[in-house]
C-alpha cells in the first residue's frame, strides 16, 4: 500500500524554466510534508517542509504548495538551473514529539534540467 | 560540526550470513532512524531509536536489529540475509526540533 505517490519518475526542463514535481498521499493522518533532494552516490538532502496548518511555503527558488482537500502537494523550482538535476522525493510524517517521526518516502521524480 | 556517517560504504555478504552497519550522528542529534532503499524505490523506514530506546518500526521482521549507544551512534544488524536485503541503507539522525540529515549510505550486496 504505497502512502504516498509521486506518479511521475521523470521530469525534463529547460534552464530558466519552471519545474513542478507533483505528490500525492493517502493517509489523512500525515501532517507534515518534505521535500529531499537525491545526487547518485550520496544520501537525500533535506530540501524544504510544510505542515498541514499552512498550504504555501517558500525558500528562495523553491516554494511547496499543498492541497489538504485534494491530498496534493507540489514542488516549484524557478529558475530551473543544471545543478538542481536529480531525483525527488517527496515524504511525509505525522508530527509528534517533533518534526522526526517515522517518513514514509514517495517513489522519486527523476528531474532533468537541461542547458 | 561534522554530518551523519555510515560505514562501510560498500559490502558483499553471502546468503544466510549476519551484517552489521553503522552510523555517527550528526553532533548534538539524539534520534537515529534507519531507511532500506531498494533499487528504484523510495527509501522505507526500518526503525527509529530515541536515547538508546527503540522509537517505532516498521514492516521489517525480527531479523532487523538495532542500537543506539550513549553517544548517540547507532548500529543496524541484519541476521539470516536474503538476496532481497540488497539494497541501500540509509541512517538519518535528527533531534526534535529538526529535520532528519541522512548519511551517504551503505550499500548492501547480499550473493
Amino acid at each position: 500500500d504505497q502512502q504516498v505517490k509521486q506518479n511521475s519518475p521523470s521530469l525534463s526542463v529547460q534552464e530558466g524554466r519552471i519545474s513542478i514535481l507533483n505528490c500525492d498521499y493517502t493517509n489523512s493522518m500525515f501532517d507534515y510534508f518534505l521535500w529531499y533532494k537525491k545526487y547518485p552516490a550520496e544520501g537525500p538532502t533535506f530540501l524544504i517542509s510544510i505542515s498541514s496548518i499552512k498550504d504555501k511555503n517558500e525558500d528562495g527558488r523553491f516554494t511547496v504548495f499543498l492541497n489538504k482537500s485534494a491530498k496534493h502537494l507540489s514542488l516549484h523550482i524557478v529558475p530551473s538551473q543544471p545543478g538542481d538535476s536529480a531525483v525527488y522525493f517527496c515524504a511525509a510524517s505525522r508530527l509528534y514529539g517533533g518534526a522526526t517521526n517515522k517518513l514514509i518516502f514517495g517513489t522519486g521524480t527523476l528531474l532533468a534540467v537541461q542547458p | 560540526e561534522t554530518g551523519v556517517t555510515q560505514s562501510p560504504t560498500h559490502l558483499i555478504k553471502t546468503r544466510g550470513q549476519q551484517v552489521t552497519l553503522r552510523c555517527s550522528s550528526q553532533s548534538g542529534h539524539n534520534t537515529v532512524s534507519w531507511y532500506q532503499q531498494a533499487l528504484g524505490q523510495g527509501p522505507q523506514f526500518i526503525f527509529q531509536y530515541y536515547r538508546e530506546e527503540e522509537n517505532g518500526r516498521g514492516n521489517f521482521p525480527p531479523r532487523f536489529s538495532g542500537l543506539q549507544f550513549p553517544n548517540y551512534s547507532s548500529e543496524l544488524n541484519v541476521n539470516a540475509l536474503e538476496l532481497d536485503d540488497s539494497a541501500l541503507y540509509l541512517c538519518a539522525s535528527s533531534t526534535d526540533d529538526t529535520e532528519a540529515f541522512f548519511g551517504q549510505g551503505t550499500r548492501l550486496t547480499v550473493v
